[in-house]
C-alpha cells in the first residue's frame, strides 16, 4: 500500500463510452500525474499537476482530459477513445514537482483499460 | 526520442549472484535518478535514487552508480534473491519532469 488508490482497477470500454479513472492520495503531497504504460514502451508522462494547477501536458489528445480538484484527488476523463489507448494507467503523486525538489515519485496500482 | 534507455529487456540471474541492471540517458539536463520495482498487477515502488553531483549510492543489497560522463547508470543488487523478481525501471528528471525506461525485467532462480 503505497498511500496511492487508483479506481478502477480494470475497465473495459466501447469507443463511443465516456468513463472517469479516479486517483486519490493520502500523502498529503502537492503533485500528481498520470503516466500511461503500453506494452513494450517507457512509462509516458501524460499531464503533470502541481499545487492543483496543470503544469504540463505532453501533446496528449483531447479524447483525454484530467480534472483536479484539490491536491487529494486526481481524475481523467475518458471520452471516444480507441483501440490503440488500451494500457495501463498510472496515477502517482509526489511531495513537490519531482525534478525540482528531487523527491521519489508514490504510484497507485494502475487501472488496466481496454477499449474495444 | 526515448530519453531513457534501458536496453536489456531481460535479465536471469541465479540466487546469491549479483544483479547488474543498466541504463543509459541521453539529456544532460537530468539531474536526478531513480530506480523503481514493479510487481504484477502493482504500480511502481520507488527503490533508490541517486543525486547527479554524486557517483554512488547505497542501500543495502541495492547500489546505484552514476557515471555522468557515460550517461549511464546502473543499479547492483547483491546478493540476488528470489522476492528480487520483477520488472526493474530506471527513471531520471528535471524540472517538472520524470522520464522512465521501459524496464528490464529481472528473474532470480534458486
Amino acid at each position: 500500500e503505497t498511500g496511492v488508490t487508483q479506481t478502477p482497477r480494470h475497465l473495459v470500454m466501447g469507443m463511443t463510452n465516456k468513463k472517469s479513472l479516479k486517483c486519490e492520495q493520502h500523502l498529503g503531497h502537492n503533485a500528481m500525474y498520470w503516466y500511461k504504460q503500453s506494452a513494450k514502451k517507457p512509462l509516458e508522462l501524460m499531464f503533470v499537476y502541481s499545487l492543483e494547477e496543470r503544469v504540463e501536458n505532453n501533446s496528449v489528445p483531447s479524447r483525454f482530459s484530467p480534472e483536479c480538484p484539490n491536491s487529494s484527488h486526481l481524475f481523467l476523463h475518458l471520452h471516444t477513445l480507441q483501440p490503440e489507448d488500451s494500457a495501463l494507467y498510472l496515477c502517482a503523486s509526489s511531495q513537490g514537482a519531482t525534478g525540482i525538489q528531487n523527491t521519489e515519485a508514490f504510484f497507485g496500482q494502475g487501472t488496466r483499460l481496454t477499449v474495444v | 526520442d526515448q530519453q531513457v534507455k534501458q536496453n536489456s529487456p531481460s535479465l536471469s540471474v541465479q540466487e546469491g549472484r549479483i544483479s547488474i541492471l543498466n541504463c543509459d540517458y541521453t539529456n544532460s539536463m537530468f539531474d536526478y535518478f531513480l530506480w523503481y520495482k514493479k510487481y504484477p498487477a502493482e504500480g511502481p515502488t520507488f527503490l533508490i535514487s541517486i543525486s547527479s553531483i554524486k557517483d554512488k549510492n547505497e542501500d543495502g543489497r541495492f547500489t546505484v552508480f552514476l557515471n555522468k560522463s557515460a550517461k549511464h547508470l546502473s543499479l547492483h543488487i547483491v546478493p540476488s534473491q528470489p522476492g528480487d523478481s520483477a520488472v526493474y525501471f530506471c527513471a531520471a528528471s528535471y524540472t517538472d519532469k520524470l522520464i522512465f525506461g521501459t524496464g528490464t525485467r529481472l528473474q532470480v532462480f534458486p
